[in-house]
């Protein structure tokens, strides 16, 4: 899998759009990008992936770069609740989970 | 529903006694896994499983077993615990060959 960078901790204003980034540099042609969160203690939650045109889904919207070097998952209207650590995964789409790899991700916090 | 269910959800228990803490999923899925989560080290592979009989160790299966008889459930076993493995455990499911996983609530297992 391509490493994935993204910073440690942000801070956002509740009702305002939270944009979290990911650098993913070496990306192949085949590797998607995947987000998940964990809300604190709770499992992971699956947000919402893409290979290279803009994905939008009742969570979050997923905007790639056409280099496909660093993408942005954009919470519209962040609220309270979406304080949680946000993981980016590359992953090849019919790898498998297997050796799925989390890493730090970044920790939002939504300020009310 | 559909869901990963996993219990017990809380466990304290000594230094050496035998548990199991089961995994059960409803969604037909091929692949489950298990990780730990512990401060500062994020989500880390135990074992994971493609399909029944098929497992195969993740990034830390010292000191854990699994078993995969049956489709749907994917017990992690601790033989002999001890302290180190105080954690929090977090099954997961999904379809062979997607990255989109579906995780159970999480297991919180302290070995005194």
């Amino acid at each position: 899998d391509a490493k994935t960078t993204q910073p440690t901790s942000m801070d956002c204003a509740e009702g305002r759009a939270a944009n979290l980034p990911c650098n993913h540099s070496t990306i192949s042609g085949n590797e998607y990008v995947y987000w998940y969160r964990q809300i604190h203690s709770q499992g992971p939650q699956y947000i919402i992936h893409g290979l290279k045109n803009n994905e939008t889904n009742e969570m979050a919207s997923l905007i790639i770069t056409e280099d496909r070097k660093s993408s942005t998952l954009i919470l519209p209207h962040a609220t309270l609740r979406d304080t949680a650590v946000y993981y980016c995964i590359v992953r090849v789409a019919l790898q498998g989970a297997q050796k799925l790899v989390f890493g730090q991700g970044t920790r939002l916090t939504i300020n009310p | 529903e559909a869901q990963v269910t996993q219990n017990p959800r809380y466990l304290i228990t000594v230094t050496g006694k035998k548990l199991t803490v089961t995994c059960s999923q409803n969604m037909n899925h091929e692949y489950m896994s298990w990780y730990r989560q512990d401060p500062g080290l994020g989500l880390r592979q135990i074992y994971y499983s493609m399909n029944v009989e098929v497992t195969d160790k993740g990034d830390v299966p010292e000191g854990y077993k699994v078993s995969r008889k049956e489709k749907r459930n994917f017990p992690l076993i601790l033989e002999s615990p001890s302290p180190n493995q105080t954690s929090l455990y977090f099954c997961a499911s999904t379809f062979s060959g997607a990255n989109v996983l579906t995780f159970g609530a999480g297991s919180r297992l302290t070995v005194l």
